[in-house]
């Protein structure tokens, strides 16, 4: 038990449909970060909430829309997915620091959400 | 930017046998570097970090890390390997841009112990 929870842990998608996934931590972090896992590649960041901010968009597709509505939820919002978006969903959450402070803490990562688009 | 290498996919070593898992790293600075564990359908467990001090980090499960800043390394060892520790294992550095918010992983080491 990590302290950050995903839900679902797995979930099988056409790709006309709508979807969301769900990351919450009980940790008292402040930030929040998703990140996607395909099949023989590196892991790649998606998105980054600092204070329910988002601070970093890694050039994500639309199709994947983030909301952070407070400092323990994350959502990914999912439409109109293609098949290669195919992966395993992590979300972590950090301590961050307060603006001008370095962030030295390690991430805590939920179990993960495995999507299978169609 | 800050990068991270790992140089080997893949590691065997038979149980009991020490293992070394290999990562270098490129940053500007002092880095801060980090062991993560990935069991199969599982999220990324926390192993161990250095931020400054010892160049000897221990962390959990018997694994230790040492880093070398000449050779700008953080491998990971234990000495003694169990069939458990099989799993996938990645090297990060925190990416000291935008007040370190970010890691940057390697890819990834697979390792696999032999009973």
């Amino acid at each position: 038990e990590t302290g950050v929870t995903q839900t679902p842990r797995h979930l099988v998608m056409g790709m006309t449909n709508k979807k969301s996934l769900k990351c919450e931590q009980h940790l008292g972090h402040n930030a929040m970060y998703w990140y996607k896992q395909s099949a023989k590649k590196p892991l790649e960041l998606m998105f980054v909430y600092n204070f329910k901010e988002q601070t970093e968009n890694n050039s994500v597709p639309s199709r994947f829309s983030p909301e952070c509505p407070n400092s323990s939820h994350l959502f990914l919002h999912l439409h109109t997915l293609q098949p290669e978006d195919s992966a395993l969903y992590l979300c972590a959450s950090s301590q961050a620091q307060a603006s001008g402070g370095l962030n030295t803490g390690e991430l805590f990562f939920g179990e993960g959400s495995r999507l299978t688009v169609l | 930017a800050q990068s991270v290498a790992q140089p080997e996919d893949q590691v065997n070593v038979a149980e009991g046998n020490p293992l070394t898992v290999k990562c270098t790293y490129s940053v500007s600075g002092n880095p801060y570097l980090f062991w993560y564990v990935q069991y199969p359908n599982r999220g990324l467990q926390f192993l161990l970090k250095y931020i400054t001090g010892d160049n000897l980090v221990k962390g959990s499960y018997g694994f230790e890390a040492e880093f070398n800043k000449s050779q700008t390394s953080f491998h990971l060892k234990k000495p003694s390997a169990l069939v458990s520790d099989s799993a996938l294992y990645f090297c990060a550095v925190r990416d000291k841009d935008n007040y370190g918010q970010n890691f940057v992983f390697g890819p990834g080491t697979r390792l696999s112990v032999l009973p």
